[in-house]
This record gives structure tokens, sequence and C-alpha cells, in this order.
């Protein structure tokens, strides 16, 4: 069986600063990893996955996350935050088929 | 083309009260998928079609009848309806690829609200 968890149901940081999303995983067999965006009355986006090869993703609108399989981890940062990155940012996880598995959510605010 | 558009934007019906959700999208994806949102929660998953046909339907009550008519558009046909229904219904769309990642397309959603 898989599962996510997200580690702060809310996070709050500075325009400017550092964002770091925490994600941990549990999968009995290798995982695909995926960071959705939710912004306010819309659909969800995706942000990156991670499918094989190499452990540290690049994404959209700077974001970037690193699968550390040791730690069963799944991280999602971005260098410095934009007022635009104000959301919802789910951690999925897939092992092949139709089900994904979704965190419970980190909500992101941004402070000017 | 990588739209997944779903109809209507907002919905409020009576229990008593047969409406529709409609879902399309034209990126030539195989699996389309019905998921539910409550407020302040991930999508739960509700049903899933590939190439038309139901491949999983995850105990929703039957007050929820899905349809895919073809492969561009998705149907859920909802009837008889509880005030708890009240919810974000998410079409998504992606690749038919049992053995790789399937990252998924989502529209923006239904806002449906029963009285």
């Amino acid at each position: 069986a898989q599962s996510v968890t997200q580690l702060g149901s809310h996070v709050s940081v500075s325009e400017g600063a550092l964002v770091l999303l925490r994600c941990n995983y549990s999968s009995s067999v290798p995982p695909y990893l995926f960071w959705y965006v939710q912004y306010p009355n819309q659909g969800l986006q995706l942000l990156l996955k991670y499918t094989t090869g190499a452990t540290l993703v690049k994404g959209i609108n700077g974001f970037e996350a690193e699968f550390k399989k040791s730690e069963t981890s799944f991280h999602l940062t971005k260098p410095s935050a934009h007022m635009s990155d104000a959301a919802e940012y789910f951690c999925a996880v897939s092992t092949g088929g139709f089900k994904t598995i979704f965190g419970a959510g980190t909500r992101l605010f941004v402070k000017a | 083309d990588t739209e997944v558009t779903q109809t209507p934007k907002h919905l409020v019906m009576g229990m008593t009260n047969k409406k529709s959700l409609k879902c399309e999208q034209h990126m030539g994806h195989r699996a389309m998928y019905w998921y539910k949102q409550k407020a302040k929660k991930p999508p739960e998953l509700m049903f899933v079609y590939s190439y038309e046909k139901l491949s999983i339907n995850e105990s929703v009550p039957s007050r929820f009848s899905p349809e895919c008519p073809n492969s561009s558009l998705l149907n859920l046909h909802l009837h008889a309806l509880q005030p708890e229904d009240s919810a974000l219904y998410l079409c998504a769309s992606s690749q038919e690829r049992l053995a790789g990642g399937n990252e998924q397309f989502f529209g923006p959603g239904t806002r449906l609200t029963v009285l």
C-alpha cells in the first residue's frame, strides 16, 4: 500500500525567501512521485514528476524536487518565493495504474 | 490543445433534481477520471474510464452515474443528491500508460451545491 505525508498544513514565507514544502511517502515498490499546485477555484496543475533516472527534478515556475530513496522523501523547493506562488500544493504517489494517492496538501502563504 | 474543459462552472440543485456535469479533452488521452474535492481536502477518486470502459468505481453511491460517450467526453449524471455531496467535482485525463507515471491533466472543476 502507498501513502503520502505532507508535513505542515500551512507554510508561510516572505517574498524572496526560500520555499520548502515537505513530503514523505511510503511504497512497497518503486514509486512515481508528483507535485501538483491548485490555485483558488481552479483544478490541479502538475508542477513536476519523478519517474526514474535523475533524482533532482526541475518543474515549472522555478520549482524543483529531489527524490531521496533512503529518506523516502520528495521535498519541493523554490529559491525565491513570489506572491503568485501562494496556493495549495499536493504531493502525490503512484505505482503505475490509474490510482494516484494525494497527500493532505500544504497551503503556502507568501508575505510581502 | 492541452486543456480539459468542464461545464458548468457552478451548479445549484435541489435534492430531487437531475443534472449532469460534462468534461471534454482533445489531447488524445484514453483515460478519464472523476474526482470529488471537499474544501481544504485533497481530491478523492470516484471513477476511471479507460478506452471508454469503466475501469475503476471507488464504491461511489448510485446517485452518481458516470458515462463516457466517446474518447473525448465524460459525463457525470446526478440524481437525488444529498447536501453532503456539495463539493468541487474535478475531471482529469491522462495517457493510457499503466506501467508509467500517469500525470493527470485536470479541468477547472464544477462547484456543486445541493440544497
